[in-house]
């Protein structure tokens, strides 16, 4: 969908366990941005990077949630003692600069047991 | 924060008809954008407005960037069976604030 890479579609994992979404960005775009949606509902922010930097992450829980754009590589986000409400699908978008339009990946949906 | 209030809700429609869907905001928005999500996949971007007023073309789709700068809509010509997903509208408050802020969708249902 639009070259942004999303991996893996879908990922299982059990309360109290780690759960790692990646996401390469289109080719030559350097701004990558996290959105979670529910069912039903639209996306929303969690967290904008620029390599190595998080520029805005008013989105994202201030616990157990992380993400980061190393120099080389996918961004990640990262979540920590998953818990039945972090069940969502995450969408990740790149753009090419800030003011310019965001293209989305195909998510990855995570499911909690 | 800010909310878009996208409207209907959802559609039904018969191939063919026009289809006319709006979103409305409470705060000031610099950039609107289009996005269509079928099931299972991402927002796909339609068309994307950055001026009060501007009137925009994609094909049979057409949008608008209302003069207040707090709402938008989204017309489709002669709707077509592909036509059928998830409607949403994003915007954008100023420029130097990256996040979308996305409406609550238009579900567009064909008729057969």
């Amino acid at each position: 969908n639009a070259g942004v890479m999303q991996n893996p579609r879908h990922l299982v994992r059990r309360r109290g366990q780690e759960a790692r979404l990646r996401c390469s960005p289109m080719k030559g775009h350097s701004h990558v941005y996290w959105y979670r949606q529910l069912p039903e509902e639209g996306l929303k922010f969690m967290v904008y990077l620029q390599k190595e930097n998080i520029i805005d992450e008013s989105g994202m829980p201030k616990e157990r949630f992380s993400a980061e754009f190393p120099k080389e590589g996918p961004s990640i986000l990262r979540i920590q003692q998953v818990v039945r409400g972090d069940s969502a699908a995450y969408f990740c978008a790149s753009s090419s600069d800030r003011d310019q339009p965001q293209h989305f990946g195909d998510g990855t949906r995570l499911s909690i047991l | 924060g800010q909310q878009l209030n996208q409207s209907p809700q959802s559609m039904f429609i018969q191939e063919g008809e026009d289809v006319s869907m709006n979103c409305t905001s409470s705060s000031i928005f610099n950039t609107w954008l289009w996005y269509k999500q079928d099931p299972g996949e991402g927002p796909v971007l339609l068309i994307a407005l950055y001026k009060a007023g501007e009137l925009t073309s994609n094909g049979r789709l057409t949008a608008q960037f209302g003069i207040t700068r707090k709402d938008s809509f989204l017309n489709i010509s002669a709707s077509i069976p592909s036509d059928v997903g998830i409607y949403f509208c994003a915007g954008r408050t100023s420029f130097g604030n990256e996040k979308l802020t996305f409406g609550t969708g238009t579900r567009l249902t064909i008729i057969p």
